[in-house]
């Protein structure tokens, strides 16, 4: 089914680990997006592309790296987790920077970071 | 700034009865759009309902409508005949068209269903 696929659905990070938390679409979406969701917090941006090798910074970037070298996958990279980065992480695509339309998001991201 | 307010925090309905969910927002934006998601248990964000402000007429998707009055900008979310299904988290959205291009998101409403 056409959509947005986020790996993997839950990850424990030791401090100071990195890694990745990937996100495809297939649906030709020009904008996608990375969001992370706290309690009483709401969901908050973190980094967004317009497009294939176009990124900007959202409200709380720091700690995060993304790239966009293609139009379906729009990776997430945690330098060197910390706990205050435990959270849902959410990636989320429209059909372009007019979205209007709405998002469509991926089942999200359990982080643990310990 | 734009904002997003949801005074609800949590609401209960019985199954069957109809409910509203509120939502405020601050703009001094004229073009713009309004969201409602439903986040269920799955954690899954999906689209439940979508309000263009130059459209007076209320957007509707079966059982769910909403009552948007742009002068006090407001964004109520109306769900009939409650299912057990509809128990989630509700987020109220707003996008304009303007530099923003962001969605700014509202801190939610838990919806629970009773039988």
């Amino acid at each position: 089914n056409a959509g947005v696929t986020q790996t993997p659905k839950f990850q424990v990070l030791k401090t100071g680990q990195s890694m990745t938390l990937q996100c495809a679409q297939d649906m030709n979406h020009e904008y996608m997006s990375w969001y992370r969701q706290d309690p009483g917090m709401g969901l908050r941006l973190i980094h967004y592309s317009v497009g294939a090798g176009i990124t900007d910074q959202g409200e709380v970037p720091n700690g995060y790296n993304v790239s966009r070298s293609t139009t379906e996958d729009f990776p997430l990279r945690l330098l060197s987790a910390a706990p205050s980065q435990t959270s849902v992480y959410f990636c989320a695509s429209s059909y372009s920077r007019v979205s209007n339309y709405g998002y469509t998001f991926g089942s999200g991201t359990r982080l643990t970071v310990v | 700034a734009q904002t997003v307010t949801q005074s609800q925090p949590e609401m209960s309905v019985q199954e069957a009865e109809t409910v509203t969910l509120s939502c405020t927002y601050d703009t001094s934006e004229s073009d713009y759009y309004l969201f409602w998601y439903k986040q269920p248990p799955s954690r899954q964000m999906i689209l439940v309902i979508r309000q263009e402000a130059y459209k007076q007429q209320n957007a509707t998707e079966n059982r769910f409508s909403v009552n948007f009055q742009k002068a006090a900008k407001s964004f109520s979310l109306k769900i009939s005949d409650s299912q057990l299904g509809d128990a989630a988290m509700y987020f109220c959205a707003y996008w304009d068209a303007g530099n923003n291009r962001k969605l700014i998101w509202g801190l939610g409403t838990s919806l629970a269903v009773n039988p």
